[in-house]
């Protein structure tokens, strides 16, 4: 057990629709990263937040976006969903921001979208 | 640009053989992580080793070793006396010392280990 939880496990939703993905970082961990892992994109890391700020953006698209709040939980909000945002969706933390710093990650949400 | 490149897409060897993940790298930092995770069936991410650039020795714990090479920007994953319960995908990634911290993964081996 890495200590970050995400919620929900599994997602299912239909086109079009909205959904919100959530993350408790590990206890003292500042930084909150979140990527998408799919079958013919692979790992790739969409947005990172450290202490309620934006640090960095990756391949993460106008209608994704997310947000970390004071408690340092964050939310990936996914709208207007499309087939192709079928994914596992892992939220990761790190004590700090550095780039040395190891990433523990969640174990997941699996979102479908019909 | 910096790239990570798992070539090994799936490897199946027997239980208690010898099995060895290639990882090859490219950044132009001189500053730089390496990182292996273990993704098992179930899906969650397992930190395994960090190894930054200026540190070239190699690392063993237990069954586990890693060769890190900048001469040839390999960080190359050895388990030795392979196990069932090695079977997973493997990923290795970097992230650079300067810019974003984001880590950049390979595309992961599946390693299969049969009893």
């Amino acid at each position: 057990d890495s200590g970050v939880t995400q919620t929900p496990k599994h997602l299912i939703t239909a086109t079009g629709q909205r959904v919100t993905l959530r993350c408790s970082p590990r206890s003292g961990d500042l930084s909150v990263y979140w990527y998408q892992q799919s079958l013919d994109q692979g790992l790739q890391f969409l947005i990172q937040y450290y202490n309620g700020e934006e640090r960095a953006k990756g391949n993460i698209l106008e209608r994704f976006s997310a947000q970390q709040f004071p408690d340092l939980h964050s939310e990936l909000n996914l709208s207007s969903l499309e087939l192709g945002d079928s994914a596992l969706y892992f939220c990761a933390s790190s004590a700090s921001s550095r780039s040395y710093n190891e990433q523990f990650f969640g174990p997941g949400t699996r979102l479908t979208v019909l | 640009a910096q790239k990570v490149t798992q070539a090994q897409t799936e490897i199946s060897v027997v239980e208690k053989e010898d099995v060895t993940l290639d990882c090859v790298y490219e950044t132009r930092d001189t500053t730089y992580y390496l990182f292996w995770y273990k993704q098992p069936p179930s899906g969650e991410l397992v930190f395994l080793i960090r190894r930054n650039s200026f540190d070239e020795q190699n690392e063993i714990s237990g069954r586990y070793s890693w060769n890190f090479q900048k001469s040839t920007s390999s960080f190359n994953f050895t388990i030795t006396a392979s196990q069932v319960v090695d079977s997973a995908v493997y990923f290795c990634a970097l992230s650079e010392g300067s810019g974003t911290y984001k880590y950049i993964f390979g595309t992961g081996t599946r390693l299969k280990v049969l009893a």
